[in-house]
């Protein structure tokens, strides 16, 4: 199992370019999550999906689009760059949740990708 | 926005010292608790989850105080590769898994 991928690995934009980040794992997951990691921040989410076909927002949202078009890929767009945008940015998966109180299961994270955007 | 809060350190302890990290969140309805743990450049990777009666997992113990709303992370006799940044995670309510992340503290164990 390769777990949870990501590419590219790093990327350098200019202001207003467009790139798409791509996410696949093979756990067979129904949970996809994008954040992003900034100095002093911690991760905050920006998209997630609960299945194939569904995406909703998370903390961060404005300035991405996401697509959960097959269960194991969720692909994280950015349509015109900014610098604000520099950042890590990392993919995780999950199973669904156990249960109906709440409990969450372990989320798995990719190697990241490293952004910047000048 | 819910948070959680973990002093972010640098904890900078020798070899072999036992070290703890605290960590209080503000949402008393999560119902799951994690410690993650990050190294320099790397993704974070789950450590341990945190159950209620706390639980042990070789030299890492892992404690929950639902009342005060505080997860702590105990680390004994503490090795060179334990040096990393350790993330307390709390779940939302709700059951669509999301996740909070707290900022982190630094670790560095000395020689």
């Amino acid at each position: 199992n390769a777990g949870v991928t990501q590419t590219p690995k790093f990327r350098v934009l200019k202001t207003g370019q467009s790139m798409t980040l791509l996410c696949a794992q093979d756990m067979n997951h129904e949970y996809m999550y994008w954040y992003r990691q900034d100095p002093g921040m911690g991760l905050r989410l920006i998209h997630y999906s609960v299945g194939e076909g569904t995406t909703a927002k998370g903390e961060v949202p404005d300035g991405y689009n996401v697509s959960r078009l097959k269960k194991q890929n969720f692909l994280l767009g950015l349509e015109s760059a900014a610098p604000s945008q520099t950042s890590v940015y990392f993919c995780a998966s999950s199973y669904l949740p156990r249960g109906s109180g709440g409990l969450t299961d372990t989320q798995y994270f990719g190697p990241g990708t490293r952004l910047t955007v000048l | 926005r819910k948070e959680v809060e973990q002093d972010p350190g640098p904890f900078n302890v020798p070899e072999g010292a036992t070290v703890a990290f605290n960590c209080t969140y503000s949402n008393s309805a999560s119902q799951s608790f994690f410690w993650y743990r990050q190294d320099c450049r790397k993704e974070p990777k789950l450590l341990m989850s945190v159950y209620s009666s706390g639980n042990e997992d070789g030299r890492f113990t892992a404690q929950l105080n639902r009342a005060s709303q505080y997860i702590s992370l105990l680390i004994r006799d503490s090795k060179l590769s334990d040096s990393a940044t350790y993330l307390c995670v709390v779940s939302e309510t709700g059951s669509q898994g999301n996740l909070i992340f707290g900022k982190g503290t630094k670790l560095s164990v000395k020689p």
